[in-house]
C-alpha cells in the first residue's frame, strides 16, 4: 500500500530557533495536508495544499507542495513554546483514501 | 458552530466486551471517518460512512463495524474486544467533495 516517509520522527529545539520537517513519497498525490496534534486532542489543520509547486503560509508556518508531487515540507519559524506537539503529513490520492505520515513530535526549550 | 464532538472521552473495558463510541460530525459535513491512533504512532484508517453507508475501509477486521445516522452522526462499534484495540479512537467529518478533515478529539478505550 501507499506509505509516506516523514522526518525527522522528532526534534527537540531552542525557542527562537526555526524547523523543518518534510513528508516523502513514491506515489504522486492530488493534496498534502500538515495537521498539528496536542497531547490529548485530534490533530487540527494547519495547512492545506492543492498544487504542484504551491508554497502556502499560515502565520510562522510555511509548507510547499513538491514539484512532482511526491513530496511535502513544513517550516516554522521562530519556534515558541505552543509549537510543541505532533505533526503529520497526510496525502489524498485519486481514490480518495488519506494517508498519514507517522508524525514529527517536536519539543522546543524554553 | 460547534466541530465535530466525541463520546465518551474516556472509557475502560475488559477483553471480550463490546463498545460503541460516538461521534457528532462539524456542522454542514456529510461524511464522517474513524480513525484507530496507539500510542505514539499516527491515526490508522478504520472506515468512512457517507449516506448512512460505508464507503471505504481499512485494514481493520469485521470485529470493527459502524453506523450512520440520517443526521450524519456516527457511531463506531467493536465486538470481542482484546487488549491490543486500546487506542485512541478519533472521528473526524469532512465533505464528500475531499475537503480537508476536522478532527474530534477522540475517546480513549483502555482494555483491561
Amino acid at each position: 500500500g501507499q506509505q509516506l516517509n516523514q522526518s525527522p520522527q522528532s526534534m527537540f529545539i531552542q525557542e527562537g530557533e526555526d524547523v523543518s520537517m518534510n513528508c516523502t513519497s513514491s506515489s504522486i498525490f492530488n493534496t498534502w495536508l500538515w495537521y498539528k496534534q496536542d497531547p490529548g486532542e485530534g490533530p487540527v489543520l494547519l495547512i492545506a495544499l492543492y498544487k504542484a509547486g504551491e508554497l502556502t503560509s499560515n502565520g510562522r508556518l510555511t509548507a510547499q507542495f513538491g514539484i512532482t508531487r511526491k513530496d511535502s515540507f513544513l517550516n516554522i519559524s521562530a519556534s515558541i513554546p505552543s509549537d510543541v506537539g505532533i505533526y503529520f503529513c497526510i496525502t489524498q490520492g485519486g481514490s480518495e483514501k488519506l494517508v498519514f505520515g507517522k508524525g514529527t513530535k517536536l519539543t522546543v526549550n524554553p | 458552530d460547534a466541530g465535530v464532538t466525541q463520546s465518551p472521552t474516556h472509557l475502560i473495558k475488559t477483553r471480550g466486551q463490546q463498545v460503541t463510541l460516538r461521534c457528532s460530525p462539524k456542522s454542514g459535513h456529510d461524511t464522517v471517518s474513524w480513525y484507530q491512533q496507539a500510542l505514539g504512532q499516527g491515526p490508522q484508517f478504520i472506515f468512512q460512512y457517507y449516506e448512512e453507508e460505508e464507503r471505504q475501509r481499512g485494514n481493520f477486521p469485521d470485529r470493527f463495524s459502524g453506523h450512520q445516522f440520517p443526521n450524519y452522526s456516527s457511531e463506531l462499534n467493536v465486538n470481542a474486544l482484546l487488549l491490543g484495540d486500546s487506542a485512541l479512537y478519533l472521528c473526524a467529518s469532512s465533505l464528500l467533495d475531499g475537503s480537508p478533515l476536522h478532527f474530534g478529539n477522540g475517546t480513549r478505550l483502555t482494555v483491561t
